[in-house]
């Protein structure tokens, strides 16, 4: 089974403080993606990353970065963390498919609800 | 710019009936993938059923069945013999099939389904 774990499931960050989002897959998976999720709005791709060190922006950067250092981890961080950034962080990972095609399928984390007062 | 349209926030079905989703997209691509995922209360959101655009078959998976129309860019959920484990929000989404940051997937907003027992 695929596994992908989030390092918190609930987390309270006052504004301005900047916060990491820990991702990790144990399916040795070439692609992991970072969603934020609101009510009403769906899931929103932040970033993704389809190799160690490679990243490209989604559709909501603004306010964050990530790294990917190795493989199966993929961090998701809040520079600089505004209440606008209280949230549900979903993380996600699939694998490559022959002729660099990104899998349909896509593995997801237990979410992150993030908290910024 | 492709959307993704669910238009009933929730629903309710009694158990053991029959309840239907909707979903409605936006594209001017001819192949692409459409799917369903379920998002369990306080559960990992997983895949239900894919759909490959090229394919005019609708996807079935146990009690789970689409109906995709092409033309009319519609691609609604049918779970038949409702039971209390399907109460989740459900989310309709689509994607193009090619890599990098082409294919990344879009969301639609979601539909909160309840079962009554």
């Amino acid at each position: 089974d695929v596994k992908v774990t989030q390092s918190s499931r609930y987390l309270v960050k006052r504004t301005g403080e900047k916060v990491f989002l820990e991702c990790v897959q144990d399916m040795d998976h070439e692609n992991m993606f970072w969603y934020r999720q609101d009510p009403g709005l769906g899931l929103r791709l932040i970033y993704f990353s389809y190799d160690v060190k490679m990243k490209e922006k989604g559709d909501i950067p603004e306010g964050y970065s990530v790294s990917r250092e190795k493989k199966e981890r993929f961090s998701l961080i809040l520079e600089s963390a505004s209440t606008n950034q209280t949230s549900m962080y979903l993380c996600a990972s699939s694998f490559e498919l022959a002729g660099g095609t990104i899998s349909y399928e896509q593995y997801f984390g237990p979410g992150t609800r993030l908290t910024v007062t | 710019a492709q959307t993704v349209t669910q238009s009933q926030p929730e629903m309710s079905v009694q158990e053991a009936e029959t309840v239907t989703l909707s979903c409605t997209y936006d594209t001017s691509e001819s192949d692409y993938y459409l799917f369903w995922y379920k998002q369990p209360p306080s559960r990992q959101m997983i895949l239900v059923i894919r759909q490959e655009a090229y394919k005019q078959q609708n996807a079935t998976e146990n009690r789970f069945s689409v109906n995709f129309q092409k033309a009319a860019k519609s691609f609604s959920l049918k779970i038949s013999d409702s039971q209390l484990g399907d109460a989740a929000m459900y989310f309709c989404a689509y994607r193009r099939p090619s890599s990098s940051s082409a294919s990344k997937i879009i969301f639609g907003s979601g539909t909160r389904l309840s079962i009554r027992p």
